[in-house]
């Protein structure tokens, strides 16, 4: 089984600083993908940025990168130079090995404060 | 805009009756999953198609049944509607079977509301 978890239901930041979205994930699949995804207010799910559980390096997307710590199983979404547009709720996924579904966690609501 | 369409965007209806929710792929995606969002559960896989065939089911309720169609387009049939229902019901899609390395584009969602 796969467990994601995100213990921050709620974040307050001052634009244009940098925020870190913790999660951690739990399985026993040696290979897995991790995704995090932003929902905004109007509802649609926006695919921002993906790990392998195989790849060495952190994966960056513009002002998005993914701080992957595999021994602890974390797989933190940071964002730079936060922007009002930014506010919405961050959800950590993953997808494990012959499992084709994601599993997400409960989400992260950020807010940007001007 | 990720390229998946669903329709409609909402939908109001009463206990139950039943929906059809429809979704199409992103151009070139031969994978479509059902995933439902609701204040209770989170967010929850239902089912996957690839290529017109069943590939994958998560928690979804017998009262509820999809489809995929040859030009790839899927269906989600809500029958017997219940008030729990209620829900924002995601399709997204992928271009492959669902490898850990394929990334699924989600549609807008369609708003369900069962009163």
């Amino acid at each position: 089984a796969q467990k994601i978890t995100q213990t921050q239901p709620g974040m307050f930041v001052q634009e244009k600083e940098a925020v870190t979205l913790d999660c951690t994930y739990d399985t026993s699949d040696q290979s897995y993908g991790l995704f995090w995804y932003k929902q905004p207010s109007s509802g649609e799910m926006i695919f921002l940025i993906y790990q392998g559980s195989y790849d060495e390096q952190n994966a960056t997307e513009g002002r998005y990168s993914l701080n992957f710590q595999k021994a602890r199983k974390s797989a933190n979404l940071v964002i730079s130079a936060s922007q009002l547009g930014d506010s919405a709720m961050y959800f950590c996924a993953m997808e494990g090995f012959g499992n084709e579904k994601l599993t997400f966690g409960t989400g992260t609501r950020l807010t940007i404060i001007p | 805009d990720s390229g998946v369409t669903q329709t409609p965007k909402h939908l109001i209806t009463a206990t139950g009756q039943r929906v059809t929710l429809r979704c199409s792929p992103r151009s070139g995606d031969l994978s479509v999953y059902w995933y439902q969002q609701s204040l209770d559960q989170g967010l929850q896989f239902l089912i996957q198609y690839y290529n017109g065939e069943e590939r994958a089911k998560g928690n979804i309720l017998e009262r509820f049944s999809a489809q995929q169609f040859p030009d790839l387009h899927s269906e989600l049939n809500l029958s017997s509607l219940e008030l729990g229902d209620s829900a924002l019901y995601f399709c997204a899609s992928s271009v492959g079977q669902g490898a850990f390395t394929d990334t699924q584009y989600f549609g807008p969602g369609t708003r369900l509301t069962v009163l």
